[in-house]
């Protein structure tokens, strides 16, 4: 099956600093990719995504760098906020299906 | 609030038996998504359907069947249960296109005993 790892399995950052979530993916076929957010006792909740023909893209205070040479997905979450304390997967998509990492949980410490 | 539903939020059942897992997607959502949390694995992708169709298959065991309904409801059927099964079902909806934001419900917590 596909590979979607994460460099760090856990992130403790204080609150107000930003945030750079890691994530290598295996497949150059992968064409879109997608961060999700999951907090404790939820489904996951979408946060941004990216297709292959982009480099960097932003949303509120989040932004998703994509570096193809080296199948590299990031996460950068600006003015880290308790509220963004979560599991945070990256996805994959090769095809028709999603290949999800295992997840790095991240802790804002106040 | 995702707008996706799932039912039960908890299901105990033992091994051998069967069980039925039931989302309802999002208003005007097509398309619906099974996956499997387990503790030491992340999400797996099992199925996809859309408009009742089969659109996609991932890692989704012979003893797992699904379907979509005419009202685009969606059930998730487990069979022979095994205490391996045990995890996070979770489902999720989108509008159907490739790219389209994927919204996933609160999931299915099941044990096998």
């Amino acid at each position: 099956g596909e590979s979607v790892g994460l460099h760090l399995p856990t992130l403790s950052v204080q609150e107000g600093d930003n945030s750079i979530i890691n994530c290598a993916y295996s497949n150059s076929a992968s064409d879109y990719f997608i961060w999700y957010k999951q907090e404790s006792g939820k489904g996951p909740q979408f946060i941004i995504d990216i297709r292959s023909n982009m480099d960097k893209r932003q949303g509120q205070r989040v932004t998703v760098l994509l570096n193809k040479t080296v199948k590299h997905l990031s996460l950068q979450i600006a003015a880290t906020q308790p509220g963004d304390s979560a599991v945070y997967f990256c996805a994959e998509k090769p095809g028709n299906q999603f290949y999800f990492g295992t997840g790095t949980s991240l802790t804002v410490i106040p | 609030d995702s707008g996706v539903t799932q039912t039960p939020k908890h299901l105990i059942t033992a091994t051998g038996q069967r069980v039925t897992l039931r989302c309802s997607p999002r208003s005007g959502d097509l398309s619906v998504y099974w996956y499997q949390q387990s503790l030491d694995q992340g999400l797996q992708f099992l199925i996809q359907y859309y408009n009742g169709e089969e659109r996609a298959k991932g890692n989704i065991l012979e003893r797992f069947s699904a379907q979509q309904f005419p009202d685009l409801h969606s059930e998730l059927n487990l069979s022979s249960l095994e205490l391996g099964d045990s995890a996070l079902y979770f489902c999720a909806s989108s509008v159907g296109g490739a790219w389209d934001t994927q919204y996933f419900g609160p999931g299915t917590r099941l044990t096998v005993l």
